[in-house]
């Protein structure tokens, strides 16, 4: 089946540092990635849809300018987390739906721990 | 967003029993629905899926029933294994994609 590397796994930063988590789809091509976030036994959260080439969409509450989104190439998305606070400790998924498949399924990373000290 | 909701946060089952996990979803125009299982620390898993022309569809052990009339769909496993304790969302494909909240399945040996 299709993989998505996330990377890193874990990452613990002191507050005020930015943190780039990578998500990459290994085996085929993505017009569209999401991001997610999810605290300790609750849902994933949709933060945004990364399209490639153009602007990320954001869901309503997610801050645009604390969780950069950029979409370069068709099997690479990144988020930033900017000047990253104890408040944006959390686990984050990135996911990627496969453009030259013939269904909607989507293919998730392993995620990624954030813990901002 | 869209709605995709579970009815139970929790589920306990023993094990070789049957488990039934359940979901109901707002959005009457959703055609593609699909199961996760995923482990702690772990991102989803693909279980199953189904279309909305389809009423049952069925895997190694595990079965996904839809029923459009109530916007209610379902997942059925079947001889629970201790391996399957997990937590599992529905999730409905679209333009985004919504979790609902989860069901946490856990199985007694």
């Amino acid at each position: 089946g299709a993989v998505v590397s996330q990377h890193p796994s874990w990452v613990i930063c002191k507050s005020g540092t930015s943190v780039k988590i990578e998500c990459r789809s290994l085996d085929f091509q993505a017009t569209t990635m999401f991001w997610y976030r999810q605290f300790p036994k609750q849902s994933l959260m949709l933060m945004a849809t990364s399209n490639e080439g153009s602007k990320a969409t954001y869901e309503q509450g997610v801050e645009k300018d604390k969780f950069l989104i950029n979409h370069a190439s068709l099997t690479l998305s990144t988020l930033t987390v900017t000047s990253a606070h104890p408040e944006d400790s959390s686990f984050y998924i990135c996911s990627a739906r496969d453009s030259g498949g013939t269904n909607e399924k989507l293919f998730f990373g392993s995620g990624t721990q954030l813990s901002v000290l | 967003g869209e709605s995709v909701g579970l009815h139970l946060p929790t589920l306990s089952v023993q094990e070789g029993d049957n488990s039934i996990i359940n979901c109901a979803y707002s959005n009457s125009a959703s055609d593609y629905f699909i199961w996760y299982k995923q482990e702690s620390g772990k991102g989803p898993q693909f279980i199953i899926d189904i279309r909305s022309n389809m009423d049952k569809r069925q895997g190694q052990r595990v079965t996904v029933l839809l029923n459009k009339t109530v916007k209610h769909l379902s997942l059925q496993i079947a001889a629970t294994q201790p391996g399957d304790s997990a937590v599992y969302f529905c999730a409905e494909s679209g333009n985004q994609f919504y979790f609902g909240t989860g069901t946490s399945l856990t199985v007694i040996p």
